[in-house]
């Protein structure tokens, strides 16, 4: 079974230090990865996807995240992170056999200034 | 600009009560999805649908009923609402490819008493 895994309910970071938010993955063939991020009282919205192609993927916000194989890994990335990036953010997996998303539980990014 | 709402925003109702939670989306999209939002659980699937007239149970389908009579919305009905369905609930739509991105509602906060 398809499933994805965020280790870190938390994570704390000074306003322009650069931040990491971990996601890792099981899944059967080639995996469709997608971060979303989740403002206080409000719906999700996405930010990036790793569907094929370079492991580096671009996304919203100055938002990237990398696609490790080996590692079955893909976590989300910002070289300086802003006070206004304190969220919640979900990893995603689809599920190939039933072609839905799977979510992580969610880490809280709280940036502090 | 095309959208997804979902109504009531907030709700509270009495143990044994019927519910329902629209979701409306002028996307056009075929996919359409219900999550429940819980702490500690992240998100997990309730119904989900591939077009008109299919629906699909998600992990967590017990005590839940969807509908899709055409492609704008999915209704979700509480049948006999009990105090564990207290949650926030979001609806999402999708493209038809299961490389696409889900965009989400706002979210509508149900509370069981």
């Amino acid at each position: 079974a398809q499933s994805v895994a965020q280790p870190e309910d938390q994570v704390n970071v000074a306003e322009g230090n650069p931040l990491t938010v971990k996601c890792t993955y099981s899944v059967s063939g080639n995996p469709y990865l997608f971060w979303y991020v989740q403002y206080p009282n409000r719906g999700l919205q996405f930010l990036l996807k790793y569907i094929t192609g370079d492991n580096l993927v671009k996304g919203s916000y100055g938002f990237e995240a990398e696609f490790n194989k080996s590692q079955t890994s893909f976590h989300l990335k910002k070289p300086s992170a802003l006070v206004s990036d304190s969220a919640l953010y979900f990893c995603a997996v689809r599920d190939i056999d039933t072609d839905k998303l799977i979510f992580g539980t969610g880490t809280r990014l709280q940036v502090f200034p | 600009d095309a959208e997804i709402t979902q109504s009531p925003r907030h709700k509270i109702t009495e143990t044994g009560r019927q519910v329902t939670l629209a979701c409306h989306q002028t996307w056009n999209h075929n996919n359409m999805f219900w999550y429940r939002q819980d702490l500690g659980h992240g998100l997990r699937l309730i119904h989900y649908s591939y077009g008109v007239q299919d629906t699909n149970k998600g992990e967590v389908s017990d005590g839940y009923s969807v509908s899709r009579s055409n492609t704008e919305d999915l209704p979700l009905t509480l049948e006999s609402a009990a105090s564990s369905q207290t949650s926030v609930y979001f609806c999402a739509s999708r493209q038809d490819l299961g490389t696409g991105e889900l965009f989400f509602g706002e979210g509508s906060r149900l509370t069981v008493l």
